[in-house]
């Protein structure tokens, strides 16, 4: 069965550069949601969408932005990176309606030198 | 103020025997609840809910018990094995209030020895 899809799957940047990544999520899936999780830490809530309009928003930086895309792929664009913003982001997937589950990518590592 | 917490960071059992995870939340709008499994360089893998309409969820070797009036749930799993040896994130949700992120705990260290 598809997975959800990310890319790239690491990524090395140097500060104070932009990056932007992808995530495409399991076929009819209308709900994406963006995570991220630094070392030894939990999965941070970052932003989700919903049938490509932004649905919630925790905590996410100004200097980052989220869209979904009409095939509802998604990208987070991540700009004046900091070292502080090397970690593992995640992207989630899941049907709407309530109660279900989210099915997660497997992430991409982001490493700011 | 974490909303969800998983107060051990590790626990180790021998093959064969039960693991309890234990997960506490704050929030009582929170009225679904998930356990995730992460390897190593992997996403989190979903492995099982409880709504707040039940107590309990079974689904092969993995039970979750949910203690509405603790605000505490658990994932039992019988027997363990040394291929369950991953990190478990406990994730909350609440339905109503139009929000659909999920919370997730600092996540438990399961470690299970042949």
């Amino acid at each position: 069965a598809a997975g959800v899809i990310q890319s790239p799957r690491h990524l090395i940047k140097e500060k104070r550069e932009t990056a932007t990544l992808k995530c495409y999520p399991i076929p009819r899936h209308d709900t994406v949601y963006w995570y991220q999780q630094g070392p030894g830490q939990d999965p941070q809530f970052l932003i989700s969408f919903y049938e490509k309009m932004q649905s919630d928003k925790g905590s996410i930086p100004d200097r980052f932005s989220a869209q979904q895309f009409s095939d509802y792929h998604s990208e987070l664009n991540m700009s004046s990176l900091e070292l502080g913003d090397s970690a593992l982001y995640f992207c989630a997937s899941s049907l709407s309606g309530l109660n279900t589950e989210a099915f997660f990518g497997q992430g991409t590592r982001l490493t700011v030198v | 103020d974490q909303q969800v917490k998983q107060n051990s960071p590790s626990l180790s059992v021998q093959e064969g025997r039960i693991s309890i995870l234990n997960c506490d939340y704050t929030n009582s709008m929170f009225d679904y609840f998930l356990w995730y499994k992460k390897y190593p360089a992997e996403g989190p893998t979903f492995l099982i809910s409880i709504s707040s309409i039940k107590d309990k969820n079974e689904d092969g070797r993995f039970t979750v018990f949910l203690n509405k009036s603790a605000k505490h749930l658990s994932l039992h799993i019988v027997p363990s094995q040394p291929g369950d040896s991953a990190v478990y994130f406990c994730a909350a949700g609440a339905t109503q209030g139009g929000s659909e992120k999920l919370v997730f705990g600092k996540g438990t260290k399961l470690t299970v020895n042949p």
